[in-house]
């Protein structure tokens, strides 16, 4: 295992259209975090699961998003009815129950999104 | 109402010499603070850590610092390297947890 993967890497989709990203966190890591960074922003929190319990939601994470980890294994990020605000690099990452410190994440690549 | 600020954007510095990035933030009950290195196309990788109950943490040719009453911490790499270029984001833990705050980031160029 070779570290968080997320795919796809990049999507572009039109306004209005669902996309769905899939996020396979780091094998035992029993904590999945999604975060959202735009252009010139740094990486904005969004959702956390402790195995297949979603824990925590920002209030940036609107009615039109929705994130499942139904095995406490892989992680979906849902998003329906795109708008163009939605343009962005959706970050995955994970954390392992015996990692000393908080905030000590491992990042996946990102799944760019483009909504044209 | 941006509560972890990296006021610089950009910094360049030759290869050897010490880069220093600062980062400010505004609430006081941050208790831990991250740097975080993200290279083109890749996800951000942790760099060092610093608990608000020290001051200073050294790793190799990185050291943090954090002055509590400033509201202030840096990032010294010393000495700096080609390979170092990257965009730095500082980020504070909210409550000794992983939802982490970032700042916008500032891009490191080293040259030879």
């Amino acid at each position: 295992d070779t570290g968080v993967s997320q795919d796809p890497r990049h999507k572009i989709t039109k306004r209005g259209q669902n996309v769905t990203f899939r996020c396979d966190p780091i094998s035992e890591h029993n904590r999945l975090y999604w975060y959202r960074q735009t252009l010139g922003q740094g990486p904005e929190f969004l959702t956390y699961f402790q195995n297949e319990a979603q824990l925590e939601k920002s209030r940036l994470l609107s009615d039109r998003f929705s994130a499942e980890r139904p095995k406490g294994s892989f992680s979906t990020l849902e998003i329906q009815r795109t708008e163009q605000g939605d343009s962005a690099m959706y970050l995955c990452a994970s954390r392992g129950p015996r990692d000393k410190f908080p905030g000590e994440l491992f990042f996946g690549e990102g799944s760019r999104l483009t909504v044209l | 109402d941006q509560q972890v600020k990296q006021n610089s954007p950009s910094l360049s510095v030759q290869e050897g010499r010490i880069s220093i990035l600062n980062c400010d933030y505004t609430n006081s009950m941050f208790d831990y603070f991250l740097w975080y290195k993200k290279y083109p196309a890749e996800g951000p990788t942790f760099l060092i850590s610093i608990s608000s109950i020290k001051d200073k943490n050294e790793d190799g040719r990185f050291t943090v610092f954090l002055n509590k009453s400033a509201k202030h911490l840096s990032l010294h790499i010393v000495p700096s390297q080609p390979g170092d270029s990257a965009v730095y984001f500082c980020a504070a833990s909210d409550g000794g947890t992983d939802k982490l705050i970032f700042g916008t980031g500032t891009r490191l160029q080293v040259f030879p």
